[in-house]
């Protein structure tokens, strides 16, 4: 089953303006992830949060977390056609070892140029 | 590119036949993760292997198994196919205990006719 719920499910945006997704989820985590994906290909990681942080930057991302609320934003600044993508949140209740990521459905993205 | 290979990249099965998918994990990594992802669907945890053992299992029939081997690559197995095992499967890596962020390989696309 389905843990995060990405919203919204497409996104179009002109290259150079920012892309705001955001993903709501049921459960408690220990920690959020954000994945993208191209063209039905694997996953590739982007930025991680745990549940004790409420804001990560790492480069053009920023990552926001709000477990009141459970809930997750991915801020994307100054898009390129290149992030044209599929992108996904997944949410991490445990540690270590027995780190088992639980996806949405996903938000295609789509950069023109 | 992460370090995770997966063999084969495309195959197409028939139903009730019986299919083996291979994945190297990125090296230094001990755990192993198995997702299906459907069309158009997140990806949807099958099970884990950390060091040899299966350490947990999504909500997924027995027909589907796997193994890891001692240097923490892995397979997956699936029994008696049904049209709706047609998928990308997914494997992930990472450092059980150590860190949260799982690296993909490129996914296996299954196709059962």
């Amino acid at each position: 089953s389905q843990q995060g719920e990405e919203d919204p499910q497409a996104l179009s945006i002109q290259e150079g303006e920012n892309a705001t997704m955001n993903c709501s989820y049921k459960t408690s985590i220990n920690n959020l992830q954000w994945y993208r994906q191209n063209s039905g290909r694997g996953l590739v990681h982007l930025i991680l949060i745990r549940s004790n942080e409420r804001e990560k930057h790492s480069g053009r991302l920023r990552v926001t977390l709000d477990t009141s609320k459970k809930s997750s934003s991915l801020l994307i600044t100054a898009s390129r056609a290149a992030d044209t993508a599929s992108y996904f949140c997944a949410t991490d209740p445990y540690l270590g070892a027995n780190s088992k990521l639980t996806f949405g459905k996903g938000i295609t993205l789509s950069v023109r140029p | 590119e992460t370090g995770v290979t997966q063999s084969p990249t495309h195959l197409i099965k028939t139903r009730g036949q019986q299919v083996t998918l291979r994945c190297s994990s990125q090296s230094g990594h001990n755990t192993v993760s198995w997702y299906q992802q459907a069309l158009g669907q997140g990806p949807q945890f099958i099970f884990q292997y950390y060091r040899e053992e299966e350490n947990g299992r999504g909500n997924f029939p027995p027909r589907f198994s796997g193994l890891q081997f001692p240097n923490y690559s892995s397979e997956l197995n699936v029994n008696a196919l049904e049209l709706d095992d047609s998928a990308l499967y997914l494997c992930a890596s990472h450092q059980g205990g150590r860190s949260f962020e799982q690296y993909f390989g490129p996914g296996t696309r299954l196709t059962v006719t």
